[in-house]
């Protein structure tokens, strides 16, 4: 059980363009989603949570309006990076928690390229 | 410009022998901890976790250790085997919120 599945695995895009992506927590029901972005050899630094109906929490220095969070279901939450530059290529990871459980499950990533 | 400080820290270890992973923490009001591996191009994997209120749990094969004093979390690996080469980090759980540190990378050498 618990399996979180992201999607696309990877894409490539335009500088300029929108790319969406997203996370579904296949069997069960995620009250929260948090996503995640990775440079290379760095760990991961969270952008945002998003909780389920409600609007997402970023951290300090995340962009809201260029990375638009919507989990509209308790077992899907996208990512939207608007207007994306090159230095918006990262690979970025979803991950989906219970609300009684503490353990947080994670997707497989999607590696964005921005050309 | 060059960019430093990208390099993991790397552990090169023999086939069979024992791992240890460490980690420091930055909350002491961290309540729960979790070792992930990570495998290059994959998200990671949960190994084994640990709430504050104990300082040893074992699974198969890896044992975590808390040390709540110095902030202070470790993995150890035993019998290491080639499929265990991967990336490993530890993560708090601080208001329902997983941060991570920065990541050691395991090398197993056949």
């Amino acid at each position: 059980g618990a399996v979180v599945s992201q999607h696309p695995s990877w894409v490539i895009c335009k500088s300029g363009t929108s790319v969406k992506i997203e996370c579904r927590s296949l069997d069960f029901q995620a009250t929260t989603m948090f996503w995640y972005r990775q440079f290379p050899k760095q760990s991961l630094m969270l952008m945002a949570t998003s909780n389920e109906g409600s609007k997402a929490t970023y951290e300090q220095g995340v962009e809201k309006d260029k990375f638009l969070i919507n989990h509209a279901s308790l077992t899907l939450s996208t990512l939207t990076v608007t207007s994306a530059h090159p230095e918006d290529s990262s690979f970025y990871i979803c991950s989906a928690g219970r609300q009684i459980n503490y353990g947080y499950t994670f997707g497989s990533g999607t590696r964005l390229t921005v050309v | 410009g060059e960019s430093v400080g990208l390099h993991l820290p790397t552990l090169s270890v023999q086939e069979g022998d024992n791992s240890i992973i460490n980690c420091a923490y930055s909350n002491s009001a961290s309540d729960y901890f979790i070792w992930y591996k990570q495998e290059s191009g994959k998200g990671p994997q949960f190994i084994i976790d640990i709430r504050s209120n104990m300082d040893k749990r074992q699974g198969q094969r890896v044992t975590v250790l808390l040390n709540k004093t110095v902030k202070h979390l470790s993995l150890q690996i035993a019998a290491t085997q080639p499929g265990d080469s991967a990336v490993y980090f530890c993560a708090e759980n601080i208001n329902n919120r997983l941060a991570f540190g920065k990541g050691n990378q395991v090398v197993v050498i056949p």
